[in-house]
């Protein structure tokens, strides 16, 4: 079946650096999404990307879908403490469901 | 607008107890799902449901659990003989439209907690 792995698993920055996690599909897909889940709370919905080589950013963060849509990045610019969460990639993964990616931690120190 | 609800917010019970969680989506959306999170980990997809339709149950780990979805709109998730595995945060989405080019966006309930001892 369909997998969607992220890289890394876990990000330890300090405040100020940047940060980028990588998504990747097996499969070839019509869009992807981007959700942040804080420490204790659940996903919520960041972005979705449509077309291939897409970018579109919010504030400090980049989102990009690779031009074969099967891979997407999230960079964050001079990051926050309020950026500190799990970030999750998610992409229709059959029928009708989204496959959600294995997710990146990140911690940001002072 | 009220977001997605869940109850109850924690659940501790004994191994082999019966345990149900229950959502209530955004009103007016037609799609629902079920994940699980153990600590730490991914989304765990369970089951969904869209409309009238047959729910795909591909992501239900065993036939202790169940779900159903009354008039379209809450949702019921029954987990039978529980066993200590089977503790994890269960979260609930909902969206407006499922399928298609482009995916409507999921609004995920606070999930609930279950400790099974």
């Amino acid at each position: 079946g369909q997998q969607v792995m992220q890289i890394p698993q876990y990000q330890h920055v300090q405040e100020g650096e940047d940060f980028t996690t990588y998504c990747n599909s097996s499969t070839t897909l019509s869009n992807i999404q981007w959700y942040k889940q804080r420490p204790g709370g659940h996903p919520v919905f960041l972005i979705q990307l449509v077309k291939s080589g897409e970018v579109k950013k919010q504030k400090r963060l980049t989102f990009q879908f690779g031009e074969a849509k099967k891979n997407s990045s999230l960079h964050i610019t001079a990051t926050q403490t309020t950026d500190v969460g799990t970030y999750f990639c998610a992409g229709p993964g059959g029928g009708n469901k989204l496959t959600f990616g294995t997710g990146t931690q990140l911690k940001v120190e002072l | 607008g009220a977001g997605v609800s869940q109850s109850p917010s924690n659940k501790v019970t004994e191994k082999g107890k019966d345990v149900e969680l229950r959502c209530d989506p955004i009103s007016g959306h037609t799609a629902l799902y079920w994940y699980r999170q153990s600590l730490g980990q991914g989304l765990e997809f369970l089951i969904y449901f869209q409309g009238n339709s047959a729910p795909d149950k591909s992501g239900l780990p065993s036939d202790r659990f169940s779900a159903e979805r009354t008039g379209g709109s809450v949702s019921t998730l029954t987990i039978q003989r529980t066993q200590q595995e089977d503790s994890a945060v269960y979260l609930c989405a909902s969206s407006a439209l499922a399928g298609g080019p482009l995916w409507e966006t999921q609004y995920f309930g606070p999930g609930t907690r279950l400790l099974v001892l």
